[in-house]
């Protein structure tokens, strides 16, 4: 079955500098790739999601690239702020199944 | 906008005992999950839900767990025994299979489950 890996697990960063968070996933059939906000005690929120038929995704500060041949997925955070504090999960599907399969996880801090 | 809910948010219970996790699905929404957390963990698939019936589900999901649409618009967990390790967050989701953004998966709030 898919199997989601991300790193790193825990990103501390200078408010207004960058982000970058990498996942690399097993299945080559995976064609859907979410990415997930959570704050602590808080549901999943969906961010920005990537088809496999798109290499770039941007949305305002956020942006997602996919290297279909790698089968890697990244998550760049732009002029970052201190309300990105977070955990971050990287997520992927295939086109046989319905269920998303949930990478370990990324704690960024916002540094002021 | 509308959102997934769940209830309870919190339930405490004892090792042994069954518990049913409810929730309410975005009304238009056709296909149904279950995930769960362990505290500081990844999210992890259980189960998802489709006319009425199973179409998938993970190891975890084993005969302690069931799931059920008693009516039109509540979607259930049921653990028959809980164990300490069923300790978690648990999450529903919902997602819509016409129209724009199919793929998308909308999460509930979650219900911590404790187990003593």
């Amino acid at each position: 079955g898919e199997n989601v890996e991300q790193h790193p697990s825990t990103l501390s960063v200078q408010e207004g500098d960058s982000a970058v968070i990498k996942c690399t996933y097993s299945d080559s059939a995976s064609n859907y790739f979410p990415w997930y906000k959570q704050e602590l005690g808080k549901r999943p929120q969906l961010i920005i999601d990537i088809r496999s038929n798109v290499g770039e995704k941007k949305d305002q500060r956020i942006a997602v690239t996919l290297n279909k041949t790698a089968k890697h997925f990244s998550l760049h955070i732009t002029e970052t702020q201190p309300e990105d504090s977070a955990v971050y999960f990287c997520a992927a599907r295939d086109s046989s199944a319905s269920k998303i399969i949930f990478g370990s996880g990324t704690r960024l801090s916002i540094r002021p | 906008e509308p959102e997934v809910t769940q209830t309870p948010s919190h339930q405490v219970t004892q090792m042994g005992q069954e518990v049913i996790l409810r929730c309410v699905p975005i009304s238009n929404h056709l296909y149904f999950y279950w995930y769960r957390q362990i505290l500081g963990q990844k999210v992890e698939f259980l189960v998802s839900f489709y006319n009425n019936e199973i179409s998938e589900k993970s190891e975890i999901f084993d005969d302690q767990f069931s799931v059920e649409r008693p009516d039109g618009s509540n979607f259930t967990l049921k653990i028959r025994s809980t164990k300490l390790e069923d300790s978690a967050m648990y999450f529903c989701a919902s997602r819509r299979l016409a129209g724009l953004s199919t793929d998308t998966q909308y999460f509930g709030p979650g219900t911590r489950l404790t187990v003593l």
